[in-house]
């Protein structure tokens, strides 16, 4: 099945930084999502960004398709931003169900 | 309604008895998914619906676990003689439309907490 690995696993930043998520994936997508995960477990949607690049606010994300891979930028973070961030695909050719494969994630501690 | 909403959001179970989660998926969303999620991992694929159909359970784990939604819109995911392995969050997400696009993007509940004791 289809591989989606995550980078870094685990990054802590002091307020007010900028970060850059990665998301690798070993076959062709349909469909990729960025989600927040915030400490309730409240899987939050950021982008809907099978390619191109799109940005909400401090955030942005660019996905490079032929290249499977996929970035978040988090600019100017806030202790807000802490959670888990997971990247998930849909398999092209992955038949009738358009179902998720999530990435190992990344934790992220934003410090005051 | 304006999200997913699930419950209960948690559930403590004595081995053995079966538990009942329910999910109501924003209105007028075809498509329909339960997943697992163990502490410390992404979510994990269990079924999938698209109105009343169920056309996927390759993510179910044995045969104890059960999903329906017989009117198309909400789902309940019934385990039964539950075991400690099943303590986990479950989710449950619905999109729009299916096939490709935009509309394929899924929204998540809150979740519920199993622990089997």
């Amino acid at each position: 099945g289809i591989q989606v690995e995550q980078s870094p696993p685990d990054l802590i930043l002091q307020e007010g930084a900028n970060s850059t998520l990665r998301c690798n994936f070993s076959d062709s997508v349909n469909n990729l999502q960025w989600f927040h995960q915030n400490p309730w477990g409240q899987l939050i949607n950021l982008f809907y960004i099978p390619s191109g690049t799109k940005q909400n606010g401090r955030l942005s994300a660019t996905t490079v398709a032929t290249e499977r891979y996929s970035l978040l930028y988090i600019s100017s973070s806030q202790t807000t931003d802490s959670g888990v961030y997971f990247c998930a695909v849909e398999r092209k050719d992955g038949g009738a169900t358009n179902k998720l494969i999530f990435g190992t994630g990344t934790l992220l501690a934003v410090q005051p | 309604g304006a999200g997913v909403s699930q419950s209960p959001r948690y559930k403590v179970a004595k081995r053995g008895q079966d538990v009942a989660l329910r999910c109501d998926p924003i209105s007028g969303h075809v498509s329909l998914f339960w997943y697992q999620q163990a502490l410390g991992q992404g979510p994990e694929f269990l079924t999938y619906f698209q109105n009343e159909a169920q056309l996927d359970k390759s993510g179910l784990p044995s045969d104890r676990f059960f999903a329906e939604r017989p009117e198309g819109s909400v789902s309940t995911l019934k385990i039964q003689r539950t075991q400690q392995e099943d303590s986990a969050v479950y989710l449950c997400a619905s999109s729009l439309a299916t096939g490709t696009g935009v509309y394929n993007e899924q929204f998540f509940g809150p979740g519920t907490r199993l622990t089997v004791l």
